[in-house]
């Protein structure tokens, strides 16, 4: 079946550090990868996604590519802020179109960005 | 345009009773998903609804049902709660259309059901 694996948190930075959370994915065929970040009491947000190998999907700053050679889809972010606190999720939908909008999480990773 | 909305926003609850926690999608969404997410953990994918049939069941027990209305608004019953359904439910809505496979869902903020 499909699974997504993330780097263990947390994670801690000074504010303008640099930011990699690692994402791994096992599927068939091609999914779409999506990074989600969710706010404390909030739901979870769309950062950014990538559809096909080697897409690069970007969003306020934070970048990801679909590397299908090494099934990985690392979130990078240069000069992170104080903002940026918060849960982030790699996640992954089958590909195939159709209605399966089933997405598969990893089990999240908690950024602490310190001033 | 309204996001994806979910009521109650919190709810708390005995072992035993039954919850309905309702969710209205985004407009022009014709998709509801259903995921819950225990404190600490990913999101686990429950239940997908499109065009008002279900389209997908995630590892839930059978207390779990669903049901989508002729408006794509939805309803996630729960009967027989346990302490272990505590959780955050979020509902997801996406447009659903044959081959846009790529389209995001977009979650609602959830509700926080707590179980004593």
């Amino acid at each position: 079946g499909n699974s997504v694996t993330q780097m263990e948190g947390p994670v801690t930075l000074s504010e303008e550090a640099f930011l990699t959370i690692n994402c791994t994915y096992t599927a068939t065929g091609y999914p779409s990868l999506f990074w989600y970040v969710q706010y404390p009491g909030e739901g979870l947000q769309l950062l950014l996604k990538a559809t096909k190998a080697d897409d690069k999907g970007s969003n306020k700053g934070f970048e990801a590519t679909y590397r299908k050679e090494t099934t990985s889809f690392h979130l990078e972010k240069g000069s992170v802020q104080v903002s940026d606190s918060a849960v982030y999720f790699c996640a992954l939908r089958p590909g195939g179109g159709g209605s399966n909008y089933k997405l598969t999480f990893g089990k999240g990773t908690l950024l602490t960005v310190n001033p | 345009d309204a996001g994806v909305t979910q009521s109650p926003t919190h709810l708390i609850k005995t072992r035993g009773q039954h919850v309905t926690l309702r969710c209205s999608p985004i407009s022009g969404h014709k998709s509801v998903s259903w995921y819950q997410q225990v404190l600490g953990q990913g999101p686990q994918f429950i239940f997908q609804y499109y065009e008002k049939e279900e389209r997908g069941r995630g590892n839930f027990p059978d207390r779990f049902s669903a049901r989508q209305f002729p408006n794509y608004s939805s309803e996630l019953n729960v009967n027989a709660l346990l302490l272990g359904d505590s959780a955050l439910y979020l509902c997801a809505s996406g447009r659903g259309l044959q081959g846009k496979s790529n389209q995001p869902q977009h979650f609602g903020d959830g509700t926080r059901l707590s179980i004593l």
